[in-house]
């Protein structure tokens, strides 16, 4: 079976510009959540979605948003893109989130540069 | 709010010796607690979980993790370290009183097995 898939691999961009990552979950599963991992650090949680519904949000701007589509993927989105964004953005997907503890699963990474 | 600290950004051992990687939590409720891996331009693989009963959890690879509720820790162990161990090591939290699925990690710990 499939894994979390995440797209692109790697993406350089340069400051203000817009990005869009996107990411599948492991099949059968409805929840995905976005981490954000800078070089050096812990990953830290962005968003989750539950059957196409925002769950949780981190601290973070409003530059980020993310959406899920029926099929359960989800993209996330990035604007007006600083430097500091720059990062290995995971997504993880997990069966569901409203019963038992569900681990999640984690894709490789979109790996993002903002010059 | 939930915190997660390792103390240790490099653990060193010697292949064939136990290892320790430590880690100490902070929830407002009883925690659900979790090990993942991350090898080299990877995500993090899922390798063990505590949520209720036993103090000491077994997972993947002859890892096990040890919950100490009056420490607040939750200690990663392996009785016989392989190079092949040599990693990204994180420690993650989660509240039961969160209805999400929201980790919150440590900041990794780099364990290091020489030959």
């Amino acid at each position: 079976d499939a894994g979390v898939t995440q797209s692109p691999t790697h993406l350089i961009k340069t400051r203000g510009q817009q990005v869009t990552l996107r990411c599948s979950p492991i099949s059968g599963h409805k929840s995905v959540s976005w981490y954000q991992q800078v070089l050096g650090q812990g990953p830290q949680f962005i968003f989750q979605y539950y059957e196409k519904e925002e769950r949780g949000r981190g601290n973070f701007p409003d530059r980020f948003s993310a959406r899920q589509f029926p099929n359960y993927s989800s993209e996330l989105n990035v604007n007006a893109l600083l430097l500091g964004d720059s990062a290995l953005y995971l997504c993880a997907s997990s069966l569901e989130v409203l019963r038992g503890i569900n681990e999640q699963f984690f894709g490789p990474g979109t790996r993002l540069t903002v010059l | 709010a939930q915190s997660v600290a390792q103390p240790e950004d490099q653990v060193n051992v010697a292949e064939g010796n136990p290892l320790t990687v430590k880690c100490t939590y902070s929830v407002s409720g009883n925690p659900y607690l979790f090990w993942y891996v991350q090898y080299p331009n990877r995500g993090l693989q899922f390798l063990l979980k505590y949520i209720t009963g036993d103090n000491l959890v077994k997972g993947s690879y002859g890892f096990e993790a040890e919950f100490n509720k009056s420490q607040t820790s939750f200690h990663l162990k392996k009785p016989s370290a392989l190079v092949s161990d040599s990693a990204l090591y994180f420690c993650a939290v989660r509240d039961r009183n969160n209805a999400g699925n929201m980790l919150t990690f440590g900041g990794g710990t780099r364990l290091m097995v020489k030959p």
